[in-house]
């Protein structure tokens, strides 16, 4: 079955360490995004890419970067982790057609920032 | 001004009644998508349903419905026949197509359901 996967789903790190997520899919989906989920905030939108080499900032991407070489991977990079960084990450992907593009989601990652 | 509002920060609802949880959105598109999403407490995130802006009928997902009123901008979620599994984290969310023409979601800051037997 076609699926989105992230690792790790847990990881402690330091502050001004440098932190990858990963995320795959194997859906094929064309979309890729990655979120942060915070306490009375909701989910909110870090970057996304529409296709191999397309990158885009999102809400809030400041400290946040990614890079898209191939259709099923998008790591997500904390270049010097931040406590403000501490949160739930999600990753979701949707394929480009028109209509619905309904994204689906990872089981995300919990990430500590000490 | 939020694009998602979620006015409820908690519900209770009896197991086998029905509930409604509110959402009303702000677009200035006319091409746009609303979504469901539950999160249950092991938090995963669980696409429910979708209504597009030029569906003239209100969907519907087996015991979901979305009451879509457009003149209103409002995109509740009733859920019929409650059960204890249905206690989660709703989020509801808007897809528009933004200045770079890629569309996006937007979220709510969702709401808590608790269903009691």
């Amino acid at each position: 079955d076609a699926e989105i996967t992230q690792s790790p789903r847990h990881k402690i790190t330091e502050t001004g360490r440098q932190v990858t997520l990963a995320c795959h899919q194997t859906w094929n989906h064309n979309n890729m995004f990655w979120y942060r989920q915070d306490l009375g905030h909701g989910l909110r939108l870090i970057h996304y890419s529409y296709g191999v080499q397309d990158t885009n900032k999102g809400e809030v991407s400041d400290g946040y970067s990614v890079s898209r070489s191939n259709t099923e991977d998008l790591p997500l990079t904390l270049e010097s982790a931040a406590s403000s960084q501490t949160s739930v990450y999600f990753c979701a992907s949707s394929e480009s057609r028109r209509g619905r593009e309904t994204q689906y989601f990872g089981p995300g990652t919990r990430l500590l920032v000490l | 001004a939020q694009k998602i509002t979620q006015t409820q920060p908690g519900m209770f609802v009896q197991e086998k009644e029905a509930v409604t949880l509110d959402c009303t959105y702000d677009t200035s598109d006319q091409s746009y998508g609303l979504f469901w999403y539950k999160q249950p407490s092991s938090g995963e995130m669980i696409f429910l349903i979708y209504q597009g802006s030029y569906d003239e009928q209100n969907a519907t997902e087996g015991r979901y419905s979305l009451n879509f009123q457009k003149a209103r901008k409002s995109a509740n979620l009733v859920i019929s026949a409650s059960q204890l599994g249905d206690s989660a984290m709703y989020f509801c969310a808007m897809r528009e197509r933004g200045n770079s023409g890629y569309s996006t979601l937007t979220f709510g800051k969702g709401t808590m359901l608790l269903v009691s037997p």
